[in-house]
């Protein structure tokens, strides 16, 4: 069964402290491993797809890396609109529409 | 571009009485989920489509709850009847292909 795990579950920053999120996950074969930003009262918003290992992505503060086994969500000089809960999630080769999610880290910025 | 759309935003009933959530999918996307988020589970699949059709159900948590999807721009959760439990924030999200999933902003569903 597909499992995806990250740590920590929360980070408190202050503004321009930079950190790194952990997803690490269990699947048969990967289709996609997928970020997402959830500010409060709203949905899972979408900010990367991560397919082979060796990958990454950027935008803005944010650069989401993949090895084999994990990926990570570095925040580089965060700011309190960093702030929010950050979900990584799984599709596998197994299960072609499913997303398997993790339960989150939750980061706060402070000024 | 407009997004997913879900209805109601908020729901607040008794327990026992029948509860339906409303989703519009992206135009374009063959692929719809229904997912529930609690403090507890966080997000769980319920059940997903594909191209309207219902391809696994098994997140479902028992015969009280169903979902439809008649055509490519509308689908249903309904829950018959409701208890408490079900108590949670109800997402609908779509995807093309096996692309990422886009989210509606939920459904806050309140049994009392």
């Amino acid at each position: 069964e597909d499992q995806v795990t990250q740590s920590p579950e929360a980070l408190r920053l202050q503004e321009g402290e930079s950190s790194s999120l952990n997803c690490s996950y269990t699947v048969s074969g990967l289709r996609g491993l997928f970020w997402y930003r959830q500010d409060p009262g709203k949905g899972p918003e979408f900010l990367f797809t991560l397919y082979s290992a060796g990958e990454e992505k950027e935008k803005e503060r944010l650069k989401a890396t993949l090895t084999k086994k994990e990926s990570f969500l570095h925040i580089t000089a965060p700011k309190p609109e960093d702030s929010a809960t950050y979900l990584c999630a799984v599709r596998s080769t197994d299960s072609w529409g499913k997303l398997q999610f993790g339960a989150g880290t939750q980061v706060v910025v402070t000024p | 571009d407009a997004g997913v759309i879900q209805s109601p935003r908020h729901e607040v009933t008794e327990m026992g009485q029948e509860v339906t959530l409303r989703c519009k999918p992206i135009s374009g996307h063959d692929y719809l989920f229904w997912y529930r988020q609690t403090m507890m589970r966080g997000l769980e699949l319920l059940i997903y489509f594909n191209n309207n059709v219902p391809i696994d159900d098994s997140g479902m948590p028992e015969d009280r709850f169903s979902a439809k999807m008649p055509n490519a721009s509308f689908s249903t959760l309904k829950i018959q009847p409701s208890e408490p439990r079900d108590s949670a924030v109800y997402f609908c999200a779509s995807s093309a292909g096996t692309g990422p999933c886009f989210f509606g902003d939920g459904t806050r569903l309140s049994i009392l």
